[in-house]
């Protein structure tokens, strides 16, 4: 079965802070694919990155990074130099690959103080 | 990126009333699409998954007669919670892949408070 785990519920930062989150996942496919979204106070998700199980390089992109490690079934994101625009409700999901249906962990809310 | 806009943004309806929220792909054929239910400081709950032309794929636990999904169009899914209760008084989001995209798009969502 699947199932995505955020262990971190809250996370309170000061802006400038370097701050990860923690993404564990469990499949038993070889081919999924790996999502993080952010939900601002809006309520609207934001796309911010999608990662394929056959591709296990880090990305970043500006301040944000993720680390994918197979290994450890773990795709965890960091934002350095954290900014008080990053406070919102993160979100890791998993696809597998011959549906498109996300499965969704249980967020972890961040909070980023001046 | 793809635009997905949902109808209405917030709605409040009385008890035993029927709500119809729709989910429209603006610049794509959304060849499936996706409802989704968040109850506050909680995750997203995949209700259902809907496929133009077919009738709707209902996750466990989710009353199809309760929740009625009907895709009528590649650009469009409506929601409508019958005989809505306060229980049913939660964020709905709905998603929209397909046309050759890879990823899906949200929408906003749709806040329904049930009095």
């Amino acid at each position: 079965a699947q199932k995505v785990t955020q262990a971190q519920t809250e996370i309170s930062v000061v802006e400038k802070e370097d701050v990860t989150l923690d993404c564990v996942y469990e499949t038993r496919d070889t081919t999924y694919y790996l999502f993080w979204y952010k939900q601002p106070p809006s309520g609207e998700l934001v796309f911010l990155i999608r990662r394929n199980s056959f591709d296990e390089q880090n990305e970043i992109s500006g301040r944000y990074s993720w680390n994918f490690q197979k290994s450890t079934s773990s795709f965890n994101f960091t934002i350095t130099a954290s900014q008080v625009v990053d406070s919102a409700v993160y979100f890791c999901a998993l696809s597998e690959f011959n549906t498109d249906k996300l499965i969704f962990g249980t967020g972890t809310r961040l909070q980023v103080f001046p | 990126g793809a635009v997905v806009s949902q109808h209405p943004s917030r709605v409040i309806c009385k008890s035993g009333t029927s709500v119809k929220i729709e989910c429209r792909s603006l610049d794509f054929q959304a060849t499936t699409m996706f409802w989704y239910r968040q109850f506050p400081k909680q995750s997203l709950m995949l209700m259902a998954t809907s496929n133009e032309g077919s009738k709707a794929t209902y996750e466990q636990g989710v009353e199809k007669d309760k929740f009625l999904i009907n895709h009528a169009s590649l650009t469009l899914s409506t929601l409508t919670v019958t005989s809505a209760h306060p229980e049913d008084s939660s964020f709905y989001i709905c998603s929209a892949g397909g046309g050759g995209r890879d990823e899906q798009y949200f929408g906003p969502g749709t806040r329904l408070t049930v009095t």
